[in-house]
């Protein structure tokens, strides 16, 4: 009954590879985000779709590609990794007539 | 500039005695709200409470309650009778935009460590 999962859980790869993270929510939310948690435990938006139309588009690399096929999924391609990538990237959902926002577990990206 | 500001140190706290988290915001916006996150070690991001710029009340969530100050522009989370489990990182986030299209603002964080 997981309300938001992430794959993977941990992803170590090297610099200059593409990697893709996966997102899904269960609860019939409208609206996904992914964040971005780097080493000093600080948050940051990204990106966020509602229903499947990307609103929020935060400065980040265009080698960041979000992708909604539907509004239960929100996944985050990253071309061409860098050492400052790594990080911890939370993907979060909310529904359309509230503010909550639910996190999923996180994936901890190891750029080598 | 830094919308949400925490600036306590890592606590510690004695079990069943209650803490009380610093969180001030800055916003023009009359309507937003105000969010506490908690991250265990395990590093996962739990909902703990929710404050709108609106409510006339409080907001309280078991042991957990908002003290809403908007004059002050503070939201500071009180952790009533501690437990071991409460040990974590805890983070103070505003709501910037309206359903559909609003994003959380984090502040950087308090650790807690409750201690037996």
């Amino acid at each position: 009954d997981t309300a938001v999962s992430q794959t993977p859980k941990y992803l170590v790869t090297q610099m200059g590879n593409d990697k893709s993270i996966k997102c899904e929510q269960n609860l019939g939310h409208d609206t996904m985000y992914w964040y971005k948690q780097d080493s000093k435990k600080f948050l940051k938006i990204m990106f966020s779709y509602n229903n499947k139309e990307l609103i929020i588009n935060e400065t980040v690399p265009n080698r960041f590609s979000p992708k909604s096929p539907d509004k239960a999924h929100l996944n985050l391609h990253i071309n061409s990794l860098e050492l400052g990538d790594s990080a911890v990237y939370f993907c979060a959902s909310s529904a359309s007539k509230t503010y909550e926002q639910y996190f999923g577990p996180g994936t901890r990206l190891t750029v080598t | 500039a830094q919308k949400i500001t925490q600036t306590q140190p890592g606590m510690f706290v004695q079990e069943k005695e209650a803490v009380t988290l610093d969180c001030t915001y800055d916003t023009s916006d009359p309507s937003y709200g105000l969010f506490w996150y908690k991250q265990p070690s395990s590093g996962e991001m739990i909902f703990l409470i929710y404050q709108g710029s609106y409510d006339q009340q409080n907001a309280t969530e078991g042991r957990y309650s908002l003290n809403f100050q908007k004059a002050r522009k503070s939201a500071n989370l009180v952790i009533s009778a501690s437990q071991l489990g409460d040990s974590a990182m805890y983070f103070c986030a505003m709501r910037e935009g309206h359903y559909g299209n609003n994003r959380l603002a984090f502040g950087k964080g308090n650790q807690v460590v409750v201690i037996p």
